[in-house]
């Protein structure tokens, strides 16, 4: 089946640029999608499309893409923004929904 | 505004069955479809399926076809997930979540224990 990679973890200071990773097969031809999920939350969409930001989501957060890989860039990091982060995509042939296993955004 | 609530909290035993309401309100609900996500204590996020409100169709994941309904009822704008013979590690909050651009509007999640 289809699986999407992301480390388990990240740690940055504030104020500096935190970057998760996301890699899968699909990347080239699939769009791919973050969500954040504060603790004890729903998770909520940071990025659509790529590299797309839904209206109310500062502007810090960033999507990129490079071949199989996807990464969600934080400039600036904020103590707020201290969450776990999910990437998202179709799978191939569009059948199925897959969620990489997460990242664990630490503040320090 | 743009929500989804779901139904409260399911306490049920292994081999029962679990039926989960989500309720749209602010927005055209058939034009919509809607996913279900669960999440396990202390683990990611798992796609189950999805329902368009439009027509019914379904799109189950691999793991939960022949255990797993979907169905939704236009007449007041809900959808449900239906999952049957639980076991103990089906305990996870179901979320439900409106396709639109990515998962865009989630609700608050259905806590669901299976225990004996």
């Amino acid at each position: 089946s289809y699986e999407l990679t992301q480390p388990p973890s990240v740690s940055v200071s504030p104020g500096q640029t935190a970057r998760i990773t996301c890699s899968g097969d699909a990347f080239p031809n699939q769009y791919a999608y973050w969500y954040q999920q504060k603790s004890g939350q729903a998770p909520v969409v940071v990025i659509y499309k790529d590299s797309a930001r839904p209206s109310g989501i500062p502007e810090r957060f960033s999507g990129s893409r490079s071949g199989t890989t996807v990464t969600l860039t934080i400039s600036g990091v904020q103590a707020e923004d201290e969450a776990d982060y999910y990437c998202q995509s179709p799978d191939s042939s569009d059948t199925y929904w897959v969620f990489g296993g997460g990242t664990k955004l630490t503040v320090l | 505004q743009v929500q989804l609530v779901q139904s409260g909290v399911e306490v049920k035993k292994p081999g029962a069955s679990v039926k989960v309401s989500c309720k749209a309100s602010g927005y055209p609900f058939i034009s919509y479809g809607i996913n279900w996500v669960r999440q396990a204590p202390g683990q990611g996020l798992e796609w189950m399926g999805w329902i368009s409100n439009y027509n019914g169709n379904t799109k189950y994941a691999q793991k939960f076809q022949g255990r797993v309904t979907m169905t939704t009822d236009t007449s007041t704008s809900t959808a449900y997930m239906e999952l049957r013979s639980l076991r103990s590690d089906d305990t996870a909050v179901y979320y439900c979540a409106r396709e639109g651009e990515g998962m865009d509007v989630w609700g608050q999640g259905t806590t669901v224990t299976i225990s004996s």
